[in-house]
């Protein structure tokens, strides 16, 4: 079965810091992937986004993420960490055939909590 | 700013309230969503309308009514909610199937 894991629950880091989130996923075929944040009391923002191609992938506020296929990760990475960056990171894999066949639906990890330092 | 609107952004009501949530959004989208948020869990997901046919999570209640008027706008109709009704509503749209999902900013909803 489709599968997403987020192992850390929790990750403080200073500001100025570098930051990766672990994301694995367990899935049949070539996933869609995905990292979305969310902060307090807010919808879901989406960060950055992989279908296929470059393995590296670039995305908004400086934020990247490497699709490693023999390691099912699609960890996200920041160089240098801002007060800002402080929310909810929840990676989602897009799941064929989920809910009457649609590619669009999304399995959700359960979410890393970044807090910054100052 | 979010590109897909809800409305309204916080909602009381009773158990025995009819009350609506609504959805919008004008990025021309052909599939939109519904899902369902406990606090510190990920969103779940409720229903999906893609090309204007419904996929329902069959384990969501009856008391969960979802309405699509047209490409644009999600309706998510609300009867007899119990208080573990109580969460954050999200609304999400994409371009097609495989498309990444738009996120509102969602409805918290509190049942009495």
């Amino acid at each position: 079965a489709q599968s997403v894991t987020q192992p850390d629950i929790h990750i403080t880091v200073s500001e100025g810091a570098s930051l990766e989130l672990r994301c694995n996923y367990s899935y049949g075929a070539t996933p869609y992937l995905f990292w979305y944040v969310q902060s307090p009391g807010q919808g879901l923002q989406l960060l950055l986004k992989y279908f296929s191609g470059d393995t590296l992938v670039q995305g908004i506020k400086g934020f990247e993420a490497e699709f490693k296929r023999s390691q099912s990760s699609f960890n996200l990475r920041k160089p240098s960490v801002h007060w800002s960056d402080a929310a909810e990171y929840f990676c989602a894999v897009g799941a064929l055939g989920y809910y009457g066949g649609s590619q669009g639906n999304l399995i959700f990890g359960k979410g890393t909590k970044l807090s910054v330092k100052p | 700013d979010t590109e897909v609107t809800q409305t309204p952004k916080h909602l009381v009501m009773g158990m025995t309230n009819k009350k609506s949530l609504k959805c919008e959004q004008h990025m021309g989208h052909r599939a939109m969503y519904w899902y369902k948020q406990k606090a510190k869990k990920p969103p779940e997901l409720m229903f999906v309308y893609s090309y204007e046919k419904l996929s329902i999570n069959e384990s969501v209640p009856s008391r969960f009514s979802p309405e699509c008027p047209n490409s644009s706008l999600l309706n998510l109709h609300l009867h007899a909610l119990q208080p573990e009704d109580s969460a954050l509503y999200l609304c999400a749209s994409s371009q097609d199937e495989a498309g990444p999902q738009h996120f509102g900013d969602g409805t918290r909803l509190s049942i009495l």
